[in-house]
């Protein structure tokens, strides 16, 4: 089974651009998630989706950070403008409906902002 | 705000050596928990998880946990460590009836030959 696939690996930008990143859960997986891991730090959640629909963005920096899952399978993560403080590892998982079930972590893209 | 405490950020240890990480949470209601490790250059991946039943839980590679309810405490150990568990260790926290993990800040592994 292919894993939750995620890309750029890696990511270097200026402060004040844009950047994207991609998520493609594993098939069949209904809720994807996006973290935020700041060095040193555990993962923050960012936005959790259903399907194609949001279940919760209460963490996310809505005046700069975007996501969406148009179609309820491959998200995309944005950030315009990008500040220093977004330097971080940012991570997507996935999970299969239904109680108990496990989030699957891609690898995440690494994100330099200077 | 439900928080996760993860007490040793650092920890080395040689191989056979016991090891205990501790985790503690803030939340009095029902929670799921889960541990999970990160080798180098791998990502994140699941050790183990209680949701209800024996509180003390086995998972992957030797590894188990115990949920202690009163001590609002899931502590991970392992009786003897191998030189390939240098990893970074999370314990994350799910509030029955929602899908949304609380990781602490990890503890570091470094286990020597």
């Amino acid at each position: 089974e292919a894993g939750v696939a995620q890309s750029p690996r890696y990511k270097i930008i200026e402060k004040r651009q844009s950047v994207a990143f991609w998520c493609n859960p594993i098939s069949g997986h209904a809720t994807l998630y996006w973290y935020q891991q700041i060095l040193g730090q555990g993962p923050k959640l960012l936005i959790q989706f259903q399907n194609n629909g949001v279940v919760d963005d209460s963490q996310l920096p809505k005046d700069r950070f975007s996501a969406e899952r148009l179609k309820g399978v491959d998200s995309t993560l944005k950030i315009q403008p990008a500040k220093l403080e977004d330097s971080a590892v940012y991570l997507c998982a996935s999970r299969l409906q239904g109680a108990g079930e496990t989030q699957y972590f891609g690898p995440g893209t690494r994100l330099l902002v200077l | 705000a439900q928080s996760v405490s993860q007490h040793n950020h650092h920890v080395i240890l040689s191989e056979a050596a016991s090891l205990e990480l501790g985790c503690n949470y803030s939340y009095g209601g029902t929670v799921n928990l889960f541990w999970y490790v990160q080798y180098p250059g791998q990502h994140l991946q699941l050790l183990l998880k209680y949701f209800s039943g024996d509180p003390l839980v086995k998972g992957i590679k030797g590894f188990e946990a115990e949920f202690i309810k009163s001590k609002f405490s899931f502590n991970l150990r392992k009786p003897s460590v191998q030189w390939s568990d240098t990893a970074e260790y999370f314990c994350a926290v799910n509030r029955g009836g929602y899908n949304k993990l609380i990781f602490g800040a990890g503890t570091r592994l470094a286990v020597h030959p």
